[in-house]
């Protein structure tokens, strides 16, 4: 069964600074990982995503991600965080290509990003 | 291009009472899929349909719970008899075609049901 994890309900990190924010995930198969954010009452939108190739994803608002097989992570980082990235971070795999039925979100992570 | 629009954006009902979220998907979308986001929560799916269709709804609670995608017209998630529990944030999302596209879905801002 296809699942992903988020072990952190809460990253707080000072503006300026790296952040990090930690998925891992459980799949049969090759992996589809995604990354989207929602801001307080709004929906998803989509960051990037890793479906192959480089394991260094790049995606949107200077947001990347790295894809680690062995460590089976897609862990969200950006050099420098602002305090507008504060918000509600989802991490997602999809069960196989073309399967967007069965796509499976975390429970989300909120990044607080202090002044 | 319209994204992906859903209404009510809010809506409150007493228990016992139906409630009904529309789902319009992007423009030359013909996929849409339902989510659940219960407070503090995930996202849950729920259902996905086609056109006329309902392709897989493994997430839908047995009872009380029904959605359509008609030929004409939005995607309606329909709540017959609500409860407490069926509290919650309702996001519609929408793809151009099974895996199609670029591969991400596309959300609308959500229907937030409130029951009393």
């Amino acid at each position: 069964a296809q699942s992903v994890a988020q072990p952190e309900d809460q990253v707080n990190v000072a503006e300026g600074n790296p952040l990090t924010v930690k998925c891992t995930y459980s799949v049969s198969g090759n992996p589809y990982l995604f990354w989207y954010v929602q801001y307080p009452n709004r929906g998803l939108q989509f960051l990037l995503k890793y479906i192959t190739g480089d394991n260094l994803v790049k995606g949107s608002y200077g947001f990347e991600a790295e894809f680690n097989k062995s460590q089976t992570s897609f862990h969200l980082k950006k050099p420098s965080a602002l305090v507008s990235d504060s918000a509600l971070y989802f991490c997602a795999v999809m069960g196989g290509p073309y399967n967007f039925n069965k796509f499976y979100f975390g429970s989300g992570t909120k990044l607080n990003v202090k002044p | 291009n319209a994204g992906v629009m859903q209404n009510p954006r809010h809506l409150v009902r007493r228990r016992g009472q139906e409630a009904r979220l529309r789902c319009s998907p992007m423009k030359g979308h013909s996929h849409v899929y339902w989510y659940r986001q219960l407070p503090e929560e995930g996202l849950k799916f729920m259902v996905y349909l086609q056109k006329e269709n309902i392709i897989d709804e493994s997430g839908m609670p047995k009872e009380r719970f029904s959605a359509e995608f008609p030929k004409e017209g939005p995607s309606i998630l329909r709540i017959q008899q609500v409860v407490r529990g069926d509290s919650a944030a309702y996001f519609c999302a929408s793809s151009p075609r099974q895996g199609g596209g670029t591969g991400e879905l596309f959300f609308g801002e959500g229907s937030r049901l409130t029951v009393l």
